[in-house]
């Protein structure tokens, strides 16, 4: 079956630590994006990807960065600079970047600071 | 202002009610509309896709869009509890590179 995978469910940062959060597709679609879905604000754009070795950042990329080696994968970096990371985050992937395509979606990573 | 807007909610119906689910916009651009259903700790899926003005049914879905309005609206008939969720309403120009979201509307449906 065609998805998207998001690795890990769950996972605990302590201060002042960089981990990455994992998306692997295999629709093979050109375009891929992640999104920071906090309580009560909707979901936030924080970096989207149109074709390998590119992306461009959305609303809310500071404190995060990501690659796109491959066109199966978009990893998000939350680095120590981002200040409260504590969120629901979700990859999303679509057919192309333009022409109103819907986006499929991960079934998300709930980071958590301790 | 944002480009969707979309009441928060929540809105509790009995079940077998017909529930009404609505977003505006401020894009006349706008030319493709999504719903979108999204279960507690999980991810969005699609549920609805419309192409610029009319209806269009799935099951007990129908999605409408009024652009004279910049409405959209998204009604659920004979609503069942599984339906409780968080609905998303999206929206593109198809020239842009990414959807444009309304903050979601959480919906129970109880017994």
């Amino acid at each position: 079956d065609g998805g998207i995978t998001q690795s890990p469910k769950y996972l605990f940062r302590k201060e002042g630590q960089n981990v990455t959060l994992s998306c692997e597709q295999n629709l093979n679609h050109d375009a891929m994006y992640w999104y920071r879905q906090d309580p009560g604000q909707g979901l936030r754009l924080i970096y989207y990807s149109q074709i390998v070795n590119d992306f461009q950042k959305g609303d809310i990329a500071e404190g995060y960065s990501v690659s796109r080696e491959k066109k199966e994968s978009f990893p998000l970096t939350v680095t120590s600079a981002q200040k409260n990371p504590t969120a629901f985050y979700l990859c999303a992937s679509s057919i192309g970047g333009r022409g109103g395509y819907g986006y499929t979606f991960g079934s998300g990573t709930r980071l958590t600071v301790v | 202002q944002k480009e969707v807007e979309q009441d928060p909610g929540p809105l509790s119906v009995p079940e077998g009610a017909i529930v009404s689910l609505n977003c505006t916009y401020s894009n006349s651009a706008f030319q493709y509309f999504m719903w979108y259903r999204q279960y507690s700790r999980k991810g969005p899926e699609l549920l609805m896709y419309t192409y610029s003005s009319g209806n269009k049914e799935d099951g007990r879905f129908t999605a409408q869009v009024d652009k004279s309005s910049k409405y959209i609206s998204l009604f659920i008939r004979d609503s069942q509890p599984s339906d409780s969720a968080t609905y998303l309403c999206s929206a593109d120009t198809g020239t842009a590179s990414k959807l444009t979201f309304g903050t979601g509307t959480r919906l129970q449906v109880t017994l």
